[in-house]
């Protein structure tokens, strides 16, 4: 089964803080995703990379930045927390070429 | 703007009725897929349907596909309280995007409670 961890379940940062959210995975997919999930605006993405360094911008990248230095590891990086980045971050994977992705447990991020 | 959208928002039944929940997006697509949210957790896959193809089933669920409609419906038959979660549609475009990856959209899901 594929395996998809992230960092921490629920995190609280104050306002200004650098935040980095780690997302691993263990079945070597190349597409790796970031989402955040607001109650009634559904799941949107932030970023997702196909290959090692290699990155594209999703629907809201403003306010974030990624790292994929290795092949199972993607990390999302907000670089001066803001309370609209409250929120619930999910972090996925797929292979290439697939539709299906396999998600990870989620990180609720709380910013004051 | 959100390319699937579910009907209905939530949906309240008891255990052993049927659930339907449907979902309606924009644009023409390669596949339509299923998730499933329990309450605080990630998504889990469901189901894949393709463009061409009209109804495809996996255990109790079964969906179907009208692309003339623009829309798909999940049917969950003699659910279970663990049935309990939401449920998310995704649809992924017919353009190829760099690196072989199709962005999939995700609608905004729809709340089922089974009640035992």
């Amino acid at each position: 089964d594929v395996k998809v961890t992230q960092s921490s379940r629920y995190l609280v940062k104050r306002t200004g803080e650098k935040v980095f959210l780690e997302c691993v995975q263990d079945m070597d997919h190349e597409n790796m995703f970031w989402y955040r999930q607001d109650p009634g605006l559904g799941l949107r993405l932030i970023y997702f990379s196909y290959d090692v360094k290699m990155k594209e911008k999703g629907d809201i990248p403003e306010g974030y930045s990624v790292s994929r230095e290795k092949k199972e590891r993607f990390s999302l990086i907000l670089e001066s927390a803001s309370t609209n980045q409250t929120s619930m971050y999910l972090c996925a994977t797929a292979l290439a070429d697939s539709y299906e992705q396999y998600f990870g447990p989620g990180t609720r991020l709380t910013v004051t | 703007s959100q390319q699937g959208e579910e009907d209905p928002q939530a949906l309240s039944i008891q255990e052993g009725e049927n659930a339907t929940m449907n979902c309606s997006y924009k644009t023409s697509i390669n596949n339509l897929q299923w998730y499933r949210q329990n309450s605080g957790r990630g998504l889990v896959h469901l189901i894949l349907i393709r463009s061409n193809e009209r109804e495809k089933h996996s255990g109790r669920l079964r969906v179907t596909l009208d692309t003339s409609k623009k829309s798909s419906s999940l049917l969950i038959t003699a659910s279970r309280a663990a049935d309990t979660a939401s449920y998310f549609c995704a649809t992924d475009a017919s353009y190829l995007r760099p690196g072989g990856y199709q962005k999939v959209t995700f609608g905004t899901g729809t709340k089922l409670q089974v009640i035992p």
